[in-house]
């Protein structure tokens, strides 16, 4: 079956820093992927809508110049995480469909220390 | 925008008895409505899901019901078992297969 690969799967950096989190379709194509952000015992959030050779659609509060999304290729996705912060610590998770199934990323957990 | 509302936060049960965990939903438009189920650090498991065109579908001790007239669904897990403690998420699809997920509930079977 349709397999949505996230890496990496845990990631540690300093404040200050910038992080690039990789999400991928591994046997097929996606126009669309999906990037979500989900704290300690909270929801899942929509972060941004990834389109592919265009620019990201952004939910409301998502700050757009803290959290770059490129999607250059229809098996790509990348999400990174600029001048991180402790507060940007948290569960990242990316998916994308392929016909009317969705598929999610394994995750990665990001650790701004 | 849609919003989810997920009930009850917490659940727990004696094994063996049924769970039942309800979603209402505010976007009439939506048509998609899936369950998961969310080990500790891992990606959401779709266990059953159920489009606007079916009102009940079942998959063995799975069930969910969905009233698109008062826009609210529920999941509905029969003769529970351990391995059924788990954070169960329902979603709702909107437009181009963005999901929007409910708070969660954190149900507990007990032994």
């Amino acid at each position: 079956g349709a397999v949505v690969s996230q890496h990496p799967s845990w990631v540690i950096c300093k404040s200050g820093t910038s992080v690039k989190i990789e999400c991928r379709s591994l046997d097929f194509q996606a126009t669309t992927m999906f990037w979500y952000r989900q704290f300690p015992k909270q929801s899942l959030m929509l972060m941004a809508t990834s389109n592919e050779g265009s620019k990201a659609t952004y939910e409301q509060g998502v700050e757009k110049d803290k959290f770059l999304i490129n999607h250059a290729s229809l098996t790509l996705s990348t999400l990174t995480v600029t001048s991180a912060h402790p507060e940007d610590s948290s569960f990242y998770i990316c998916s994308a469909s392929a016909g009317n199934t969705i598929y999610f990323g394994e995750g990665s957990w990001l650790t701004v220390v | 925008g849609e919003n989810v509302e997920q009930h009850p936060s917490t659940l727990s049960v004696q094994e063996g008895d049924s769970a039942v965990i309800k979603c209402t939903y505010s976007d009439s438009a939506s048509n998609y409505f899936p369950w998961y189920k969310q080990e500790l650090g891992k990606r959401p498991q779709l266990i059953i899901d159920i489009r606007s065109n079916v009102g009940e579908k079942k998959d063995q001790r799975i069930a969910v019901t969905l009233n698109k007239t008062a826009k609210h669904f529920s999941l509905h897990i029969t003769e529970t078992q351990p391995e059924d403690s788990a954070v169960y998420f329902c979603a709702v699809r909107q437009g181009a297969q963005k999901l929007v997920f409910g708070q969660g509930t954190r149900l507990t079977i007990n032994p």
